[in-house]
């Protein structure tokens, strides 16, 4: 079954506390990306991977790193999580001739 | 920059009537993608119906049309014969054919459907 998977589906650490979201597909797809989703402001896009070793910022990356060593993993990683980081992620993947994105299932997270 | 804006933070519908919701964007791109992605209280992203920019021709996929001015660049989704399950969230999205395919969200639309 194609599928993007998200681990993590919920999450309550402490403020400062370096934690990883995984984010595996299984459909070859080149295009990856995280989202954060927050009340009343819809998606925003964190980062975004074109393909292997191939990222680049979105519209809200401070705070968060990636890594795109294999074509089917993009973790999200928070160095030092704050408060306003609190909130729902999503991992995204597509390709360009498919335009599509594939959502994962979400990650809740909850920083105190 | 490219942006997606959705005036109707929520929204009500009888079930069995028709619901019409608005979305406006903005881009420098001739070829772009528009898309509907619905959210149900499970979280879960869903593709609801999708347009490509050079069609003419509005999107249809059961129950779901989207009605596409392209001059006006508007992108507004109808839902028929609206059933309980529709309930959720609706996003509108943009994503641009060239650069970094980034696809831009609104903010949402509060979608429920009352018995």
């Amino acid at each position: 079954e194609a599928q993007v998977t998200q681990n993590p589906r919920y999450l309550i650490t402490v403020t400062g506390k370096k934690l990883t979201v995984t984010c595996s597909q299984n459909m070859n797809h080149e295009y990856m990306s995280w989202y954060r989703q927050d009340p009343g402001l819809g998606l925003r896009q964190i980062y975004y991977s074109m393909n292997v070793e191939v990222t680049d910022k979105g519209d809200v990356p401070e705070g968060y790193k990636v890594s795109r060593k294999e074509k089917r993993n993009f973790p999200l990683i928070l160095e030092s999580p704050s408060p306003n980081q609190t909130s729902l992620y999503f991992c995204a993947s597509s390709t360009p001739v498919h335009t599509e994105a594939f959502f994962g299932q979400g990650t809740r997270l909850t920083v105190v | 920059a490219q942006t997606v804006t959705q005036s109707q933070p929520e929204m009500s519908v009888q079930e069995a009537e028709t619901v019409t919701l608005s979305c406006t964007y903005d881009t420098s791109e001739s070829n772009y993608y528009l898309f509907w992605y619905k959210q149900p209280p499970s979280r879960q992203m869903i593709l609801v119906i999708r347009q490509e920019a050079y069609k003419q021709q509005n999107a249809t996929e059961n129950r779901f049309s989207v009605n596409f001015q392209k001059a006006a660049k508007s992108f507004s989704l109808k839902i028929s014969d609206s059933q309980l399950g529709d309930t959720a969230m609706y996003f509108c999205a943009l994503q641009g054919r060239a650069g970094s395919y980034q696809l831009t969200f609104g903010k949402g639309t509060k979608l429920s459907v009352i018995p």
